[in-house]
């Protein structure tokens, strides 16, 4: 199975911080990896597929990038609205999800 | 517009069994892979299993062998069927579609709690 690391599980910011949020694999998965956002009681919210391809009305300050076992999530200007948690999720065999983050304010 | 409702949760004893169901509805489920994942109280997400646009199942490890995923494209529905339950199965289960033949999801239900307890 791969396994998901993801880092850190809980992150401090402040409107308009710039933040990062990492994912390793334990095995390449090329750039079949996701991220979401989710929110107590909700739905998790898709945010990027393939890596660093921005879902269809998801906000510009969200960002995704890497390739092969290391990725990652950033949020430019961190704004109100995105106080949450993020998961990421591989799907190039079978699916796994990362532990989460949770991003908190400061 | 793309929708999908779960529903079929509730109490149930350790070792019994539970359907849940996913009712869709804005796209043709044939034409689409449908995935689960749960979540348990205050835990992250852990996929369950997926039914591939081939028609093929594929299940986590900790669900193999007692959960069963399929299809009714007639009405719509994907189902969960869940056998020998156990207290760590209690979760928040959702169903969701896969997005351009791939098992990552941009429409998902509301979840629907399962509560495996004596």
């Amino acid at each position: 199975d791969i396994q998901m690391a993801q880092s850190p599980s809980t992150l401090s910011a402040s409107v308009g911080d710039r933040v990062t949020i990492t994912c390793r694999a334990s095995q390449s998965i090329s750039s079949w990896l996701a991220w979401y956002q989710q929110k107590p009681g909700r739905a998790p919210k898709l945010l990027i597929y393939k890596a660093s391809s921005l879902e269809s009305g998801v906000p510009s300050r969200f960002s995704g990038s890497g390739s092969g076992t290391e990725f990652t999530l950033t949020i430019s200007s961190l704004q109100p609205d995105d106080f949450a948690t993020y998961y990421c999720q591989q799907y190039h065999i079978y699916s796994t999800f990362g532990q989460g983050t949770k991003l908190e304010i400061k | 517009e793309v929708q999908l409702v779960e529903s079929g949760g509730g109490l149930v004893q350790p070792g019994r069994s539970l359907r849940l169901s996913c009712t869709t509805s804005g796209f043709t489920l044939g034409d689409y892979g449908m995935s689960w994942s749960r979540q348990a109280p205050g835990k992250g997400l852990e996929w369950v299993g997926s039914f591939t646009i081939r028609g093929t199942t594929e299940y986590a490890a900790s669900v193999k062998g007692r959960f069963t995923i399929s299809t009714d494209d007639s009405k719509s529905i994907a189902y969960l069927q869940m056998n020998s339950l156990k207290t760590e199965d209690t979760a928040v289960y959702y169903c969701y579609r896969w997005e351009s033949g791939s098992s990552y999801g941009n429409h998902w239900g509301q979840g629907t709690l399962v509560t495996v307890s004596s």
